[in-house]
């Protein structure tokens, strides 16, 4: 069965700093799709990435990156200099068989930026 | 392009009444997903409609259903409210079906149950 983990219940950064949030996935599938989605105070989830299983490329995109490592089982998610913009609760998911199995979520890191 | 819209945003009900949520998705997008969170469960899938169809199931009981119009658009209803229904409920869209697409969430409708 498919699980994502995300260790991380609460982070809190002065502004500027770097951040990283932690997401450890478990499956047992060969193709599957790992995903980031921000959710602000507002509520609604934004979609930030999406990997397949065969495409280990890091990548990065302004101010966030992400680090996929399949030997660890990890999906990390860096924001550099951080702004308090970045304040929101930040999910990691897995979809597995292909995309066919549903998204499971971690559980959330609240990310707070302090100014 | 208009975002993925829910109504109500907001609903109280109370225990053994039941409740209709409505999601219109984005315009052009032919699948559905809603899903649950909950602080302590968290986001939990509860279906996904595609074509009309309900195309996959979360585990769920039986009196949580939904259904899809020819216009994509979907509702899901709640029967026999409990007090653990309480949530917030998010509708995603997506072009394809399958959740390997990239989903557009709603605000989501927070659902309390006295």
């Amino acid at each position: 069965a498919q699980k994502v983990t995300q260790a991380q219940t609460e982070i809190s950064v002065v502004e500027k700093e770097d951040v990283t949030l932690d997401c450890v996935y478990e499956t047992r599938d060969t193709t599957y799709y790992l995903f980031w989605y921000k959710q602000p105070p507002s509520g609604e989830l934004v979609f930030l990435i999406r990997r397949n299983s065969f495409d280990e490329q890091n990548e990065i995109s302004g101010r966030y990156s992400w680090n996929f490592q399949k030997s660890t089982s990890s999906f990390n998610f860096t924001i550099t200099a951080s702004q308090v913009v970045d304040s929101a609760v930040y999910f990691c998911a897995l979809s597995e068989a292909g995309g066919r199995r549903a998204l499971t979520f971690g559980s959330g890191t609240r990310l707070q930026v302090q100014p | 392009k208009a975002g993925v819209t829910q109504t109500p945003r907001y609903l109280i009900k109370t225990r053994g009444q039941q409740v209709t949520l409505s999601c219109s998705p984005i315009s052009g997008h032919r699948s559905v997903s809603w899903y649950q969170q909950t602080p302590g469960q968290g986001l939990q899938f509860l279906f996904e409609y595609f074509s009309e169809t309900q195309r996959n199931k979360g585990n769920f009981p039986g009196r949580f259903s939904g259904r899809q119009f020819s216009n994509s658009r979907s509702e899901m209803n709640v029967s026999t409210l409990e007090l653990g229904d309480s949530a917030l409920y998010l509708c995603a869209s997506s072009l394809g079906q399958g959740a390997h697409n990239e989903q557009f969430f709603g605000p989501g409708t927070r659902l309390t149950v006295l």
